[in-house]
């Protein structure tokens, strides 16, 4: 059953502290990808894969950082430099071929305090 | 700049009734588009997709309409149901940035039983 996992689904975290959300898939897609979505809003681009070891920023990288090591992983780190970082956060991946849907996980929500 | 943005933040129908979401976007360039149902604390599903070559495609009781002309995008719903109650978003996609997928701010649809 091919899908995308995103752990643990909730987070919570005393602010200064670097927090690594976790997003694996078994689709054998090429590119991956981190949204962060606010309450009433759509989905901001963090940053984005579209091969391994290699990796863009989206729109709203500051204070983030992320790697892609497997092909299988894009784990995203929220770091003490994300000025605002509660949210709910979203990874996604596709084929990479370009006009093709994007699959989502059930995301994580991260509260920091 | 690009953006994709919705008329209505929120739309009540009655069950049983038909359903019309509409979104309007401002990139000439995209011709790729996607509209997705996400459903409180999970992550965004795939509904329906076109290609700009198209003015209309259906599924299973959906239907998406393309005015290339006026730069507008809409899902129609038939037999709105109450599981049909979700946010939805459209989003695009351009040639020229296949790697990136703009989102529209949403729309709640709640359906009263």
């Amino acid at each position: 059953d091919g899908g995308i996992t995103q752990s643990p689904k909730y987070l919570f975290r005393k602010e200064g502290q670097n927090v690594t959300l976790s997003c694996e898939q078994n689709l054998n897609h090429d590119a991956m990808y981190w949204y962060r979505q606010d309450p009433g809003q759509g989905l901001r681009l963090i940053y984005y894969s579209q091969i391994v070891n290699d990796f863009q920023k989206g729109d709203i990288a500051e204070g983030y950082s992320v790697s892609r090591e497997k092909k299988e992983s894009f784990p995203l780190t929220v770091t003490s430099a994300q000025k605002n970082p509660t949210a709910f956060y979203l990874c996604a991946s596709s084929p990479g071929t370009g006009g093709s849907p994007l699959h989502f996980g059930n995301g994580t929500r991260l509260t920091v305090t | 700049g690009e953006s994709v943005g919705l008329h209505l933040p929120t739309l009540s129908v009655q069950e049983g009734d038909n359903s019309i979401i509409n979104c309007a976007y401002s990139n000439s360039a995209s011709d790729y588009f996607i509209w997705y149902k996400q459903e409180s604390g999970k992550g965004p599903q795939f509904i329906i997709d076109i290609r700009s070559n198209m003015d209309k495609r259906q599924g299973q009781r959906v239907t998406v309409l393309l005015n290339k002309t006026v730069k507008h995008l809409s899902l129609q719903i038939a037999a709105t149901q109450p599981g049909d109650s979700a946010v939805y978003f459209c989003a695009e996609n351009s040639k020229t940035s296949y790697d990136k997928v703009i989102f529209g701010p949403g729309t709640s649809l709640s359906v009263i039983p």
